[in-house]
Order: C-alpha cells, then structure tokens, then sequence
C-alpha cells in the first residue's frame, strides 16, 4: 500500500516570498491533516480535512496560510507571503476517518526554510 | 497550554537495557494514545497505541502503560536496540469536539531522543 506523498521534499526561498506544498494521502483514507513541525517541537495541526470540508482550521495563520482539498483527494497547501518564523517540516498525514481511534499516517514531510 | 507534555527531552541508554519513555497530559477528554518514531529527515512513524479503556497494550519488544488517574502514560522497550535510536513522539485525541479539541486531532508532545548505545 502506497503511503503518503508530499512534495516537494525540499524547499529554499526569502522572505515574503510564496511557496506550495502539495499532498497524496493514502487511497480510501476520507481525513487529512497538515501539521508544521519547528526544529526541537512537536508537530502542530494547521489544518484539518474531512474529505473536501474543513474540520478544524483553528491553528491556521490564515493571514498567510491557506488549504484546500479538492475533490476530496489531493491537498495543497499555501504560504504567501513567507515569513522566517515559518521555517519548519510541514508534514501531511491520512486517516481513515475522524474517530478517535484510527491511526494517523505521515508523509515524509516537506521541509521548508525562509532566509 | 501544552496539553501533551514529555519532560525528557533526552535518554542514553545501553543495548539490551529498558527504555523508559515518559509523557503526561492534561485533558481529560483524550481517549486514544499514540507513540510516533521519528529517524531524522523521515515523517514520524506509527509505533504503537492505546485507547482510554486499557491500561496495557503490548506489541513485541514495545509495551504502552496509560495510568489516567495520573494522566501519565510510558512506553517501554524491553531490550532496547541500536536502532531504536530516534525521536519519540506521545500523542494523544479527543472522542468529542470539547475544549477546542478536535475530534480525532492528534496533539503532539516535545519529543524525547532515544540514543541506544551498543
């Protein structure tokens, strides 16, 4: 089974600058996340999806971040304009659905740093 | 509000030896509990868990305690290898939309780095 895919792996770019980040999730899995992950912290949910909806967006910077999920698939996710502070892994994961109690599965994380 | 907390941001410990993570929380409303691995330049991966209604799960060389009275859970890694070297991640989620815990959110602790020598 295919695992989560993000890209790109590896981005470098100044400040005030825009970036994208974009996500597969794992076929059949109806929820995905977005989680930024600063150096010597743990993950952070930015944004939530349930299959093209947004569950929970609470954490989201939306004055520079934005999401969306079309089709119910597919994910991207948009920083514009970039600030240094968004230096970080932004990691995409996949579950089956909301209910507490299914696991939640990680990309490798698109890594991210704003000079 | 740290709502997952690992105090440990470091262990050493020797091959062959038990691993001893810890992690604490303060919602009550989390149910599930999560143990994450994470190898540098990968995403963290799943280990293992434990719902609200246990207080035991084993998988192997890994067992997750959860004490809710305490809000304390641990995993152990019994013998421990070089490599299971890597950053551990306690994570935990809530059933019901309470307190501005999503439902199925999973709130992450700091991280501990296991460094098993041989």
């Amino acid at each position: 089974e295919a695992g989560v895919a993000q890209s790109p792996r590896y981005k470098i770019i100044e400040k005030r600058q825009s970036v994208a980040f974009w996500c597969n999730p794992i076929s059949g899995h109806a929820t995905l996340y977005w989680y930024q992950q600063i150096l010597g912290q743990g993950p952070k949910l930015l944004i939530q999806f349930q299959n093209n909806g947004v569950v929970d967006d609470s954490q989201l910077p939306k004055d520079r971040f934005s999401a969306e999920r079309l089709k119910g698939v597919d994910s991207t996710l948009k920083i514009q304009p970039a600030k240094l502070e968004d230096s970080a892994v932004y990691l995409c994961a996949s579950s089956l659905s909301v209910n507490s109690g299914n696991t939640i599965y990680f990309g490798e994380g698109s890594w991210l740093t704003v000079v | 509000d740290q709502q997952v907390k690992q105090n440990s941001p470091s262990l050493s410990v020797q091959e062959g030896r038990i691993s001893i993570l810890n992690c604490d929380y303060t919602n009550s409303m989390f149910d599930y509990f999560l143990w994450y691995k994470k190898y540098p330049a990968e995403g963290p991966t799943f280990l293992i868990s434990i719902s609200s209604i246990k207080d035991k799960n084993e998988d192997g060389r890994f067992t997750v305690f959860l004490n809710k009275s305490a809000k304390h859970l641990s995993l152990h890694i019994v013998p421990s290898q070089p490599g299971d070297s890597a950053v551990y991640f306690c994570a935990a989620s809530a059933r019901r939309y309470a307190g501005g815990t999503s439902y199925g959110k999973l709130t992450f602790g700091q991280g501990t780095i296991l460094t098993v020598h041989p």
